[in-house]
């Protein structure tokens, strides 16, 4: 069955990189574009971007641009999703998430940013 | 984008009684899907492909509509569901969402 484990929550400062991993299993993990999708505190779902995990290639919400970087690791079928420049409003929980006939996520990943 | 439109904002209903979330979508599609969140979890899978019950999701929910205009229902209303509720097409990118329906008991 399709599964897709994130990485534990991050605390991090203004400013400051973060990089949230994927570990997708149950599936073949080249066939499928990973998206990443994100819900700050109280707020509803944002789309931020995917990666073409065969191809490298990614797609970034206009938001996101300059921001984000997705890549990916196919020897140990692990997609990641780096945020940088932090800001407090970046606080949220982090989704990667695919579709294989029908939409899988992972069970999401709370960055913090905090002074 | 495709937009999804969510109505209403919110939602109070008595146990056991019907509750109806609607969905409108600015362009026609049938890769829709509806998900229950509550705090603290990630969105739970409800409804795919408009109207296909995911499996283990209790029957008394139910997906309708096609096109543009989607509908969940829940026949009758139980004080697990007491949840926000999405939809969510993922036809085109980007991926875009209903705003969410909160939906309580009154």
């Amino acid at each position: 069955q399709v599964q897709l484990v994130q990485s534990g929550a991050e605390v991090k400062k203004p400013g400051a990189s973060v990089k949230v991993s994927c570990k997708a299993s149950g599936y073949t993990f080249t066939g499928y574009y990973m998206h990443w999708v994100r819900q700050a505190p109280g707020q509803g779902l944002e789309w931020m971007g995917w990666i073409n995990p065969n191809s490298g290639g990614t797609n970034y919400a206009q938001k996101f641009q300059g921001r984000v970087t997705m890549t990916r690791d196919t020897s140990i079928n692990t997609a990641y999703m780096e945020l940088s420049r932090l800001r407090s409003d970046d606080t949220a929980v982090y989704y990667c998430a695919m579709e294989v006939t029908i939409p899988y996520w992972g069970q999401g990943t709370l960055v913090t940013v905090s002074s | 984008d495709i937009v999804m439109t969510q109505s209403p904002d919110s939602l109070a209903v008595s146990l056991g009684e019907r509750a109806t979330i609607n969905c409108k979508s600015s362009q026609s599609t049938n890769y829709l899907a509806w998900y229950q969140q509550k705090p603290g979890q990630p969105p739970k899978l409800l409804i795919y492909w408009a109207s296909t019950r995911e499996s283990g999701v209790p029957d008394r929910f139910r997906g309708s509509g096609s096109g543009t205009d989607f509908t969940l229902t829940i026949s009758s209303l139980q004080a697990e569901d007491v949840a926000f509720y999405y939809c969510h097409q993922y036809y085109n990118t980007p991926w875009t969402f209903g705003q969410g329906t909160r939906v309580e008991i009154k």
